[in-house]
């Protein structure tokens, strides 16, 4: 089945210590994205991919970066993480936006990232 | 500033019966209004959308109604099922760089009771 898949599904990193997640895609979409999600809160978009063309959201902290190596794979890289950090990262997916047009995102399962 | 609103946290309905989830907005740029639906441990799956120049959208049990003058949409599901028992996001979108940036509300938990 084609699908997005995040890996790991939790995560535990000491305050400051950088951490990597993973996010993978077998649908073969040229535009990937990244969400945070805080307890209670609506996911918040980051960045995204448009093939390897970066979109940074304005508000996002600088203390977030990501690497797209190909259409596969995407990286959510957190240089120094905060407690105010923790968080579930979700990984989404869509085909480009048709003119006028709309494209369904397809979400991953979500990273669990937990700070301590 | 929250962009979209749900502003009821939790919903109760009975098998059978009507649920309405409500979802406000405060951008007129908004292209697009979907709505996803979340069962834990997994991501959220899209379930329905409508455009702005529309007014209804309907697929089978679940149909999206949008006020675009009181910057209003809601998704009815009837009838409503057990396994429609998730939380359900409200999302609204603008196209940008060929992708759909999403704004999503806080989400709406619906549990269909027996």
């Amino acid at each position: 089945d084609a699908m997005v898949i995040q890996n790991p599904r939790y995560q535990v990193t000491q305050f400051g210590k950088p951490v990597t997640l993973s996010c993978s895609q077998t649908l073969n979409h040229n535009v990937m994205y990244w969400y945070q999600q805080k307890s209670s809160q609506a996911p918040k978009l980051l960045f995204h991919y448009y093939d390897k063309d970066f979109n940074n959201e304005a508000d996002t902290p600088d203390n977030f970066q990501s690497r797209r190596p190909n259409t596969s794979f995407c990286f959510l890289d957190i240089r120094s993480p905060g407690l105010g950090d923790a968080a579930m990262y979700l990984c989404a997916t869509s085909r480009d936006r048709p003119a006028g047009g709309l494209d369904t995102q397809y979400f991953g399962p979500g990273t669990r990232l937990t700070v301590l | 500033d929250q962009q979209v609103k749900q502003n009821s946290p939790s919903l109760s309905v009975q098998e059978g019966r009507i649920s309405i989830l409500n979802c406000d907005y405060t951008n007129s740029m908004f292209d697009y209004f979907l709505w996803y639906k979340k069962y834990p441990a997994e991501g959220p799956t899209f379930l329905i959308s409508i455009s702005s120049i529309k007014d209804k959208n309907e697929d089978g049990r679940f149909t999206v109604f949008l006020n675009k003058s009181a910057k209003h949409l809601s998704l009815h599901i009837v009838p409503s099922q057990p396994g429609d028992s998730a939380v359900y996001f409200c999302a609204a979108s603008v196209g940008t760089g060929g992708g759909n940036k999403l704004t999503f509300g806080t989400g709406t938990q619906l549990k269909v009771e027996l």
